[in-house]
């Protein structure tokens, strides 16, 4: 078991340009989740998916965020036209429902700076 | 909707001594808890969690928590503290039927520095 992976650890991006970020769940976990984590602040939701489905998104997640999950295994985040306030460390985290193992694993995430 | 909140943001104990990491959370049920710990450039590693049973429970690295249902409060513990424990500390309630198989809610944090 590798643990959570994330791609790529850092990106510095201008304004205005989209950005992609990977995570790798642990294998055959179902349920994969994105968090925010800004300045001196804990993670905060945004949004879970099991297996394929999107179940669930937060506020904060706008219109210019897309995030998928297409065949139940990696995950892709999206954010087109990069504002600045988008600068924040990106968590991803995976678990196993089902199974009486509701512990999420946090990858090391993908630290976005815009310029 | 839940909270949790993390009255210190800053925390410094010489190492040897005794560490007490506060949490009140605020949620309608029984919560799920966590406390995470984040070094510098890692992801967050689970110390420990409650869903049931017993209120005190055991972690990693020596950790340990107690559940307290009356002061909404979760707070962390460790009775000796070691140099390499010097880190972001992060407490969080999980919602839901499948209590942390749900999103989390996450307090601010308490940074923990240790004096050598």
């Amino acid at each position: 078991d590798t643990g959570v992976s994330q791609d790529p650890r850092h990106k510095i991006t201008k304004r205005g340009q989209n950005v992609t970020f990977r995570c790798d769940p642990i294998s055959e976990h179902n349920r994969l989740y994105w968090y925010r984590q800004t300045l001196g602040q804990g993670p905060e939701f945004l949004t879970y998916f099991q297996n394929e489905a999107q179940l669930e998104k937060s506020r904060l997640l706008s219109d210019r965020f897309s995030a998928e999950r297409p065949k139940g295994s990696f995950s892709t985040l999206e954010i087109q036209r990069t504002e600045q306030g988008d600068s924040a460390m990106y968590l991803c985290a995976s678990s196993l429902i089902g199974q009486g193992d509701y512990e999420q694993y946090f990858g090391p995430g993908t630290r976005l700076t815009v310029t | 909707a839940q909270s949790v909140t993390q009255p210190d943001i800053h925390i410094t104990v010489s190492e040897g001594a005794s560490l007490e990491l506060r949490c009140n959370y605020s949620y309608g049920a029984t919560p799920y808890l966590f406390w995470y710990v984040q070094s510098p450039g890692q992801g967050l590693q689970l110390l420990l969690k409650y869903f049931s049973g017993d209120t005190l429970v055991q972690g990693i690295k020596g950790f340990e928590a107690e559940f307290k249902r009356s002061q909404s409060s979760f707070n962390l513990r460790k009775p000796s503290v070691h140099w390499s424990d010097a880190a972001e500390y992060f407490c969080a309630v999980g919602a839901g039927i499948t209590g942390g198989g749900n999103k989390l809610t996450f307090g601010t944090g308490t940074q923990l520095k240790v004096e050598l």
